[in-house]
């Protein structure tokens, strides 16, 4: 069973379209995360959601927004795609508050924009 | 945005080797310290989570110690294998929910 899933796996598209990331945890994990890795592998993070509530929200640009169905989910979506967008994203989930216990990742989504 | 530094950058050492590596982090609002392992085309994987001034972790020939008040933890290789070869990550917390990943160590161990 994959703890932590994403789907898709890889996603091209053009300049200004809008496309959503999905994000699934069978961990009963209480907080789920967003993360973006630069060009030079680190990664930054982007949203954190802990019992559906946003808890940390760093310095992204209004155009990504994060939904949460319920505590198992946390989708990115993403309005007006931009080149500098094009990146990996991954997913992740912990048990309890933000940082407390060790996280576990998605396999990742690459996200290519033309 | 807080600084999380990892030194050295990268680092080749020969099988057999043991080796270590910095986590420099704020020493103020401490809330906890993890370090993750990152292989090529995966996934990072935790190692340790650490909380505690003085915490001392061990998973098989991986250690990990923690200075809170100084601000600094160093994970330890003993014995390097060619599979230990993976970019080693710190991630710092603090009391402010703020969490955020250093800019890793690339380790690789020469059969």
């Amino acid at each position: 069973d994959t703890a932590v899933s994403q789907t898709p796996k890889y996603l091209v598209t053009q300049m200004g379209n809008d496309k959503s990331i999905k994000c699934e945890q069978n961990l009963g994990h209480d907080t789920m995360y967003w993360y973006k890795q630069d060009s030079k592998k680190f990664l930054k993070i982007m949203f954190s959601y802990n019992n559906k509530e946003l808890i940390i929200n760093e310095t992204v640009p209004n155009r990504f927004s994060p939904k949460s169905p319920d505590k198992a989910h946390l989708n990115l979506h993403i309005n007006s795609l931009e080149l500098g967008d094009s990146a990996v994203y991954f997913c992740a989930s912990s048990q309890a508050r933000v940082g407390e216990n060790e996280q576990y990742f998605g396999p990742g989504t690459r996200l290519t924009v033309t | 945005i807080l600084n999380v530094e990892q030194s050295p950058q990268s680092l080749h050492v020969q099988e057999g080797d043991s080796t270590n590596f910095t986590c420099s982090f704020p020493s103020s609002n401490f809330y906890a310290l993890h370090w993750y392992r990152w292989e090529t085309a995966k996934s990072p994987e935790a190692l340790f989570v650490m909380t505690l001034n003085g915490d001392e972790k061990k998973k098989g020939r991986i250690s990990a110690t923690l200075n809170t008040k100084e601000g600094y933890s160093y994970l330890y290789i003993k014995g390097s294998q060619p599979e230990d070869s993976a970019t080693y990550l710190c991630a710092y917390s603090n009391t402010g929910n703020q969490f955020y990943f250093g800019t890793g160590t690339s380790l690789t161990v020469i059969p």
